[in-house]
């Protein structure tokens, strides 16, 4: 079964700082790798997702994440911070051609700083 | 509709009574999951339809937890005898099918068991 561990549950940068979210996952299987963003008071809405394609991958609003399988790890990362940045970030996995649960981290609350 | 929809939004009830949630889901989606997220937790899956099969209903937490889909459309989550502890925000999501697409959100229901 696959698993997401987000390595801290609250990250806090300055504006303009690089911003580092980090994520670890397991599978069993060749996996496909999401990022969801929830700002305040809003729904989840997909930032960007890996499916086998480019092992870096670009989003929305200037946020990637690389894909790189010795690590089993998928991290956002974005050079500059902005203050509408400030929100909650999920890394989610699911099974390529096996079960087509999607299981999410606990999330990580980014908070930035003027 | 234009997106994912969900009532009611918010419902306070009293613990032992029985609640429905109700989801309605992008038009033509045929994939659909309930999520919990729990306040300050991730989101735990709970179940997820394909069409109105329910292939995995590994994450409801116990026998008091149910949900149906009919028409490849409106799912309903029911839990019986709530507990204070089911108190959470239910989150319905939608995608045209699994595995790569990326989910649609609703804005989820909140649950409060007094």
């Amino acid at each position: 079964a696959q698993s997401v561990t987000q390595l801290g549950s609250h990250v806090s940068v300055s504006e303009g700082a690089l911003v580092l979210l980090r994520c670890n996952y397991s599978s069993s299987v060749p996996p496909y790798l999401f990022w969801y963003v929830q700002y305040p008071n809003q729904g989840l809405q997909l930032l960007l997702k890996y499916t086998s394609a480019a092992t870096l991958v670009k989003g929305i609003n200037g946020f990637e994440a690389e894909f790189k399988k010795s690590e089993t790890s998928f991290h956002l990362t974005k050079p500059s911070a902005h203050m509408s940045d400030a929100a909650e970030y999920f890394c989610a996995v699911s099974e390529q051609g096996g079960s087509e649960k999607l299981v999410f981290g606990k999330g990580t609350k980014l908070t930035v700083n003027p | 509709g234009a997106g994912v929809s969900q009532s009611p939004s918010n419902k306070v009830t009293e613990k032992g009574k029985d609640v429905e949630l109700r989801c309605d889901p992008i038009s033509g989606h045929t994939a659909l999951y309930w999520y919990r997220q729990r306040l300050g937790q991730g989101l735990e899956f709970l179940i997820y339809f394909q069409g109105n099969s329910a292939p995995d209903k590994s994450g409801l937490p116990s026998d008091r937890f149910s949900a149906e889909r009919t028409g490849e459309s409106v799912s309903t989550l029911t839990i019986q005898r709530t507990q204070q502890e089911d108190s959470a925000v239910y989150l319905c999501a939608s995608s045209s099918r699994t595995g790569n697409s990326p989910l649609h959100f609703g804005n989820g229901t909140r649950l409060t068991v007094t």
